[in-house]
Parts: structure tokens; sequence; C-alpha cells
């Protein structure tokens, strides 16, 4: 069935390194990916997106790369900071429906 | 803040209830999600309407029904809750359909049921 998983359930980093989350999914019909990020007692938070049409999209300190041969996603976050700390989903739709499913999530835990 | 709100922000209730949970988007967006979270289910999808209209359904249980007013607020109700329906709820909106815009997530509303 259709699947949304991550590869790592936490990570833990040293503040100004990079961090790598991973995402892998199942549905092949997907067209469109997004990540968000939630902090402790808050909702999800809109991080960046990319349609299928794309392999990679850069935002303010962070970059998507869609690998559609495998079906992998990830997410970079350059320089990380301590308010980078939270957990990461990452979300997919496409197909015939437009309900999103989410990842189980990833905890990022930048140490100072 | 995303601009969405919801109300309540904590319900505490007793198995075998019903409550609503409501839901205002951002000013001008159409669509509107619910969402459920819980610890070892993650975040799942529950159901989405788009101006009124219901437009796609997750993992809604039968005893959750949800709906769309003409002033685009949402109301999800819950009823005859079970201990397994703890968790937090979170509505999103956006712009429009189809789901390819970005949802703003509202703060949630954590359901305790007893």
């Amino acid at each position: 069935g259709e699947s949304v998983g991550l590869h790592l359930p936490t990570l833990s980093v040293q503040e100004g390194d990079n961090s790598i989350i991973n995402c892998a999914y199942s549905n092949s019909a997907s067209d469109y990916f997004i990540w968000y990020k939630q902090e402790s007692g808050k909702g999800p938070q809109f991080i960046i997106d990319i349609r299928s049409n794309m392999d990679k999209r850069q935002g303010q300190r962070v970059t998507v790369l869609l690998n559609k041969t495998v079906k992998h996603l990830s997410l970079q976050i350059a320089a990380t900071q301590p308010g980078d700390s939270a957990v990461y989903f990452c979300a997919e739709s496409g197909g015939s429906n437009y309900k999103l499913t989410f990842g189980k999530g990833t905890l990022l835990t930048v140490n100072p | 803040d995303s601009g969405v709100t919801q109300t309540p922000k904590h319900l505490i209730t007793a198995t075998g209830q019903r409550v609503t949970l409501r839901c205002s988007p951002r000013s001008g967006d159409l669509s509107v999600y619910w969402y459920q979270q819980s610890l070892d289910q993650g975040l799942q999808f529950l159901i989405q309407y788009y101006n009124g209209e219901e437009r796609a359904k997750g993992n809604i249980l039968e005893r959750f029904s949800a709906q769309q007013f003409p002033d685009l607020h949402s109301e999800l109700n819950l009823s005859s809750l079970e201990l397994g329906d703890s968790a937090l709820y979170f509505c999103a909106s956006s712009v429009r359909d189809p789901l390819t815009s970005e949802q703003f997530f509202g703060p949630g509303t954590r359901l305790t049921v007893l």
C-alpha cells in the first residue's frame, strides 16, 4: 500500500554542521512532496516543497532532493542551528487523490 | 502564527461522549484539512473540504464527521469517543485546490478521553 517512511527516527548534530534527513516513499504516482517542521507544542510548519518534475529545490539554508528512480527524498539543512531542533516530516501526494500522506518523522537535535 | 485558529486548545472528556472541534482557516483560504496526530500513528490525514464541499477522505472513522460552513470555518465532530481517540487534532488550510499548495497548520486541539 501507500506509505512514506523515514530511514532515521533520530538525528543528533553539532551546531554549525549540515544535517541530512531522509525519507522513502512507495507510491510511484506521487508527484508532490513537502517537508514540514514541528516544534514541541506547535503545529507542523511548511519548510519546502518540490514537484516530481524537479530533482532539486533550494530555499533559505534548506535544500530538498528528489530521486524518483529510487523513490527517495531528502532534506538538507545547512549550518544547523539550535532553533532547527524539531521533528521533521516528509509528506507526499499525487495520483488520483489529494490526500497528503506523512512519514512518521525524524527528531533532529542540535547540540550547541 | 500561521493565521489558522483552532478551538478549544485542550479538551478533556469521557468515553462515549461527543465533542466538536472548530477551525477557522486563514483569510482567503478555501481548503481546510483535518489531521490526527498520535504517538503510535503519527500524523494522519482525516478529511479535506474545499469551498464547502468534501474533497478527499483519509483514515477517518465513521464515528467522526466534518463539515465546512459558508463562512469557510470547519468543524470536526467526534462521537462515541474511545480512549484511543486521545490525540492532537490539527486543522490546516491552503489557498487553492488541488493539493499542490502550502498548507498552514493551526496550533491544534489536544483531546484527552478518560
